[in-house]
Protein backbone atom coordinates (compact mmCIF):
# COMPACT_ATOMS: atom_id res chain seq x y z
CA UNK A 1 0.00 0.00 0.00
CA UNK A 2 1.21 3.66 -0.55
CA UNK A 3 3.86 4.49 2.53
CA UNK A 4 4.20 8.19 3.54
CA UNK A 5 7.66 8.43 6.06
CA UNK A 6 7.82 11.33 8.19
CA UNK A 7 11.47 12.13 9.80
CA UNK A 8 12.53 13.10 12.51
CA UNK A 9 9.52 11.18 14.09
CA UNK A 10 11.07 13.44 17.38
CA UNK A 11 12.82 16.69 17.12
CA UNK A 12 14.11 18.66 20.66
CA UNK A 13 15.78 22.24 19.72
CA UNK A 14 16.77 25.08 21.36
CA UNK A 15 14.92 28.67 20.93
CA UNK A 16 15.69 30.66 17.68
CA UNK A 17 17.17 27.58 16.18
CA UNK A 18 15.62 26.40 12.63
CA UNK A 19 14.10 22.74 12.15
CA UNK A 20 13.48 20.50 9.01
CA UNK A 21 11.01 17.88 8.98
CA UNK A 22 10.75 16.04 5.55
CA UNK A 23 7.78 13.93 4.63
CA UNK A 24 8.73 11.27 1.57
CA UNK A 25 5.91 8.85 -0.06
CA UNK A 26 7.60 5.98 -0.69
CA UNK A 27 6.25 3.80 -3.25
CA UNK A 28 4.17 6.30 -5.22
CA UNK A 29 4.54 10.20 -6.74
CA UNK A 30 2.85 12.77 -4.69
CA UNK A 31 1.86 15.62 -7.17
CA UNK A 32 0.05 16.88 -3.61
CA UNK A 33 1.51 17.34 -0.21
CA UNK A 34 -0.40 18.47 2.85
CA UNK A 35 1.15 20.12 6.09
CA UNK A 36 -1.16 19.91 9.68
CA UNK A 37 -0.30 21.05 12.96
CA UNK A 38 -2.28 19.33 15.63
CA UNK A 39 -2.50 21.07 19.16
CA UNK A 40 -2.69 18.95 22.40
CA UNK A 41 -5.80 17.26 22.65
CA UNK A 42 -6.74 19.27 19.45
CA UNK A 43 -8.01 18.46 15.99
CA UNK A 44 -5.39 18.40 13.14
CA UNK A 45 -5.08 22.08 11.63
CA UNK A 46 -3.99 22.44 8.13
CA UNK A 47 -1.57 24.44 7.57
CA UNK A 48 -0.44 24.53 3.85
CA UNK A 49 -1.24 22.65 0.20
CA UNK A 50 2.22 22.55 -1.31
CA UNK A 51 2.25 21.31 -5.30
CA UNK A 52 5.48 19.53 -6.81
CA UNK A 53 7.36 22.24 -8.36
CA UNK A 54 5.33 25.36 -7.45
CA UNK A 55 5.10 27.17 -4.00
CA UNK A 56 2.97 26.35 -1.13
CA UNK A 57 -0.74 27.48 -0.88
CA UNK A 58 -1.02 28.26 2.97
CA UNK A 59 -4.11 28.95 5.02
CA UNK A 60 -5.15 31.57 6.39
CA UNK A 61 -3.14 32.82 9.55
CA UNK A 62 -0.08 31.17 9.16
CA UNK A 63 2.91 32.51 8.58
CA UNK A 64 4.52 31.61 5.28
CA UNK A 65 7.79 33.19 6.41
CA UNK A 66 7.61 31.01 9.67
CA UNK A 67 6.99 27.22 8.23
CA UNK A 68 8.87 26.83 4.75
CA UNK A 69 7.77 24.33 2.66
CA UNK A 70 9.35 22.84 -0.10
CA UNK A 71 8.35 20.01 -2.25
CA UNK A 72 10.99 19.88 -4.85
CA UNK A 73 10.28 16.34 -5.99
CA UNK A 74 7.51 13.91 -6.32
CA UNK A 75 8.42 12.24 -3.73
CA UNK A 76 9.76 14.70 -1.52
CA UNK A 77 8.42 18.04 0.77
CA UNK A 78 10.13 19.62 3.48
CA UNK A 79 8.82 21.84 6.37
CA UNK A 80 10.79 24.29 8.14
CA UNK A 81 10.05 26.12 11.16
CA UNK A 82 12.43 29.05 11.12
CA UNK A 83 13.67 30.56 14.21
CA UNK A 84 11.69 28.12 16.21
CA UNK A 85 10.24 29.27 19.83
CA UNK A 86 8.14 27.50 22.41
CA UNK A 87 4.83 28.09 20.98
CA UNK A 88 5.78 26.27 18.31
CA UNK A 89 5.80 23.19 19.69
CA UNK A 90 3.68 20.55 18.47
CA UNK A 91 2.69 17.84 16.19
CA UNK A 92 3.42 17.89 12.69
CA UNK A 93 1.63 15.35 9.87
CA UNK A 94 1.85 15.37 6.59
CA UNK A 95 -0.19 13.77 3.86
CA UNK A 96 0.72 13.15 0.40
CA UNK A 97 -1.79 12.49 -2.61
CA UNK A 98 -0.69 10.56 -5.45
CA UNK A 99 -2.87 9.18 -8.19
CA UNK A 100 -2.63 5.09 -8.13
CA UNK A 101 -2.95 2.41 -10.67
CA UNK A 102 -6.01 0.96 -9.45
CA UNK A 103 -8.03 4.12 -9.86
CA UNK A 104 -8.80 5.54 -6.67
CA UNK A 105 -7.01 8.12 -5.86
CA UNK A 106 -4.77 7.65 -2.54
CA UNK A 107 -4.42 9.97 0.75
CA UNK A 108 -1.72 9.10 3.01
CA UNK A 109 -0.16 10.36 6.57
CA UNK A 110 2.80 10.52 7.45
CA UNK A 111 3.42 8.92 11.44
CA UNK A 112 4.23 13.03 13.03
CA UNK A 113 6.60 15.01 14.39
CA UNK A 114 7.01 15.80 17.83
CA UNK A 115 8.44 19.47 17.73
CA UNK A 116 9.53 20.51 21.51
CA UNK A 117 11.60 24.08 21.72
CA UNK A 118 13.37 24.72 24.85
CA UNK B 1 -18.08 25.38 2.02
CA UNK B 2 -17.12 22.21 3.48
CA UNK B 3 -17.40 21.20 7.31
CA UNK B 4 -17.42 18.44 9.51
CA UNK B 5 -18.74 17.65 12.78
CA UNK B 6 -18.20 15.25 15.34
CA UNK B 7 -21.30 15.32 17.72
CA UNK B 8 -19.66 13.96 20.90
CA UNK B 9 -16.02 14.95 22.24
CA UNK B 10 -15.80 11.73 24.51
CA UNK B 11 -17.80 8.49 24.47
CA UNK B 12 -17.73 5.98 26.99
CA UNK B 13 -18.31 2.55 26.44
CA UNK B 14 -17.71 -1.21 27.87
CA UNK B 15 -15.35 -3.59 26.48
CA UNK B 16 -17.78 -6.04 24.31
CA UNK B 17 -20.33 -3.65 23.62
CA UNK B 18 -21.10 -2.01 20.58
CA UNK B 19 -19.50 1.95 19.63
CA UNK B 20 -20.86 4.57 17.78
CA UNK B 21 -19.18 7.56 16.64
CA UNK B 22 -21.45 10.06 14.76
CA UNK B 23 -20.34 12.91 12.14
CA UNK B 24 -22.07 14.80 10.16
CA UNK B 25 -20.92 16.34 6.98
CA UNK B 26 -21.88 19.49 4.98
CA UNK B 27 -20.00 19.82 1.37
CA UNK B 28 -21.06 21.54 -1.82
CA UNK B 29 -19.53 18.57 -3.69
CA UNK B 30 -19.42 14.69 -4.04
CA UNK B 31 -17.69 14.67 -0.82
CA UNK B 32 -15.04 11.97 0.09
CA UNK B 33 -15.00 10.82 3.58
CA UNK B 34 -12.77 9.50 6.04
CA UNK B 35 -12.13 7.56 9.25
CA UNK B 36 -9.02 7.57 10.83
CA UNK B 37 -7.66 6.62 14.13
CA UNK B 38 -5.07 8.05 16.35
CA UNK B 39 -3.50 6.19 19.18
CA UNK B 40 -1.80 8.53 22.19
CA UNK B 41 1.32 10.52 20.48
CA UNK B 42 1.19 8.85 16.91
CA UNK B 43 0.14 9.31 13.57
CA UNK B 44 -3.07 8.89 12.01
CA UNK B 45 -4.16 5.43 10.93
CA UNK B 46 -7.00 5.22 8.23
CA UNK B 47 -9.84 3.03 9.14
CA UNK B 48 -12.27 3.20 5.97
CA UNK B 49 -13.16 5.66 3.61
CA UNK B 50 -16.10 6.13 0.76
CA UNK B 51 -15.49 7.55 -2.36
CA UNK B 52 -19.15 7.09 -3.90
CA UNK B 53 -18.82 3.23 -4.62
CA UNK B 54 -21.24 1.36 -1.84
CA UNK B 55 -22.86 3.32 0.88
CA UNK B 56 -21.83 0.97 3.65
CA UNK B 57 -18.11 0.69 3.69
CA UNK B 58 -16.45 -1.84 5.69
CA UNK B 59 -12.69 -0.72 7.34
CA UNK B 60 -9.90 -2.51 9.63
CA UNK B 61 -10.62 -3.82 12.94
CA UNK B 62 -14.15 -4.42 12.57
CA UNK B 63 -15.51 -1.17 12.11
CA UNK B 64 -17.79 -0.10 9.63
CA UNK B 65 -19.70 3.46 8.27
CA UNK B 66 -22.81 3.85 6.38
CA UNK B 67 -23.17 6.89 4.53
CA UNK B 68 -26.47 8.70 4.28
CA UNK B 69 -27.33 11.39 2.17
CA UNK B 70 -30.68 12.19 2.94
CA UNK B 71 -28.77 12.50 6.55
CA UNK B 72 -25.65 14.10 5.42
CA UNK B 73 -24.22 11.20 8.19
CA UNK B 74 -21.21 9.37 7.87
CA UNK B 75 -21.26 7.63 11.47
CA UNK B 76 -18.67 4.81 12.13
CA UNK B 77 -20.11 1.76 13.88
CA UNK B 78 -17.90 -1.58 15.68
CA UNK B 79 -20.74 -4.54 17.10
CA UNK B 80 -17.98 -5.17 19.54
CA UNK B 81 -15.45 -2.71 21.47
CA UNK B 82 -11.84 -4.01 22.19
CA UNK B 83 -9.66 -2.04 25.02
CA UNK B 84 -7.36 -1.50 21.89
CA UNK B 85 -10.30 0.65 19.87
CA UNK B 86 -9.45 3.50 23.13
CA UNK B 87 -8.10 6.33 20.24
CA UNK B 88 -8.75 9.52 18.85
CA UNK B 89 -11.32 8.93 15.95
CA UNK B 90 -11.51 11.77 13.59
CA UNK B 91 -14.22 12.46 10.49
CA UNK B 92 -12.47 13.84 7.51
CA UNK B 93 -14.30 15.03 4.49
CA UNK B 94 -11.98 15.96 1.28
CA UNK B 95 -12.99 17.73 -2.07
CA UNK B 96 -13.04 15.14 -4.93
CA UNK B 97 -10.23 15.95 -6.55
CA UNK B 98 -9.02 18.45 -4.75
CA UNK B 99 -7.65 16.41 -1.78
CA UNK B 100 -7.63 19.62 0.58
CA UNK B 101 -9.06 18.10 4.06
CA UNK B 102 -11.60 18.81 6.63
CA UNK B 103 -11.05 17.52 9.67
CA UNK B 104 -13.73 16.73 12.51
CA UNK B 105 -12.85 17.65 15.91
CA UNK B 106 -12.30 14.29 17.03
CA UNK B 107 -14.18 11.89 19.07
CA UNK B 108 -12.06 10.17 21.85
CA UNK B 109 -13.21 6.69 22.64
CA UNK B 110 -12.83 5.25 26.25
CA UNK B 111 -13.22 1.31 26.17
CA UNK B 112 -13.91 0.13 30.33
CA UNK B 113 -13.24 -3.33 31.19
Amino acid sequence: GAVVSQHPSRVICKSGTSVKIECRSLDFQATTMFWYRQFPKKSLMLMATSNEGSKATYEQGVEKDKFLINHASLTLSTLTVTSAHPEDSSFYICSAHGSRSAGANVLTFGAGSRLTVL
Amino acid sequence: AQSVTQLDSHVSVSEGTPVLLRCNYSSSYSPSLFWYVQHPNKGLQLLLKYTSAATLVKGINGFEAEFKKSETSFHLTKPSAHMSDAAEYFCVVTLTGGFKTIFGAGTRLFVKA
